[in-house]
């Protein structure tokens, strides 16, 4: 049963840490996305890769935020220095032939920045 | 740029009830629409799309929604609902042409599901 997985699931930190949340998109799939879900504002694209290559990340404050394909098995999200304002749910997602065919969620990452 | 706007944050319906879930989105052109469904704690899953054709599509688990161009709206039923679908219920839109890959997702809308 193919799916896409995050580590790690919850992560606790104090503002100013660095923080690096992971994902393994489905093995084969060539697009991965990386969305950030709050109350307020609901579910936010932050930045999407296509073969590995960055194609938008309109969505990512770039002072602090950056997002990397270091293979096609591992996509990163890194935040640097983190604020209590980052607090929210991170999901990864990947697919194939989109949009005909279906994203993928992971379970997501929920962070926490005191 | 396309939008969606799911006018219910939160709708409590009894088990059996029948049961829809409302979706207007704005774009220029005609969009690809979908609905998924997250469950607590959960990712999101897709249940059904559309993209052209037949303006009436099927899901999973029982879900079918309808296209209405002139409403600008997908609404999402179900004849008769189940306590498992107790979840947050989100409509997405999707461009077509350049960056299709990208969906703009609704807020959401919370379904409580009453014995």
């Amino acid at each position: 049963d193919a799916r896409v997985t995050q580590t790690p699931r919850h992560k606790v930190t104090e503002m100013g840490q660095e923080v690096t949340m992971r994902c393994q998109p489905i093995l084969g799939h060539n697009t991965v996305f990386w969305y950030r879900q709050t109350m307020m504002q609901g579910l936010e694209l932050l930045a999407y890769f296509r073969n590995r290559a960055p194609l938008d990340d309109s969505g990512m404050p770039k002072d602090r935020f950056s997002a990397e394909m270091p293979d096609a098995t591992l996509a990163t999200l890194k935040i640097q220095p983190s604020e209590p304002r980052d607090s929210a749910v991170y999901f990864c997602a990947s697919g194939l032939r989109l949009p005909y065919n279906e994203q993928f969620f992971g379970p997501g990452t929920r962070l926490t920045v005191l | 740029a396309q939008s969606v706007t799911q006018p219910d944050i939160h709708i409590t319906v009894s088990e059996g009830a029948s049961l829809e879930l409302r979706c207007n989105y704005s774009y220029g052109a005609t969009p690809y629409l979908f609905w998924y469904v997250q469950s607590p704690g959960q990712g999101l899953q897709l249940l059904l799309k559309y993209f052209s054709g037949d303006t009436l599509v099927q899901g999973i688990k029982g879900f079918e929604a309808e296209f209405k161009r002139s409403q600008s709206s997908f609404n999402l039923r179900k004849p008769s609902v189940h306590w498992s679908d107790a979840a947050e219920y989100f409509c997405a839109v999707g461009a077509t042409g350049g960056g299709s890959e990208k969906l703009v997702f609704g807020k959401g809308t919370k379904l409580t599901v009453n014995p």
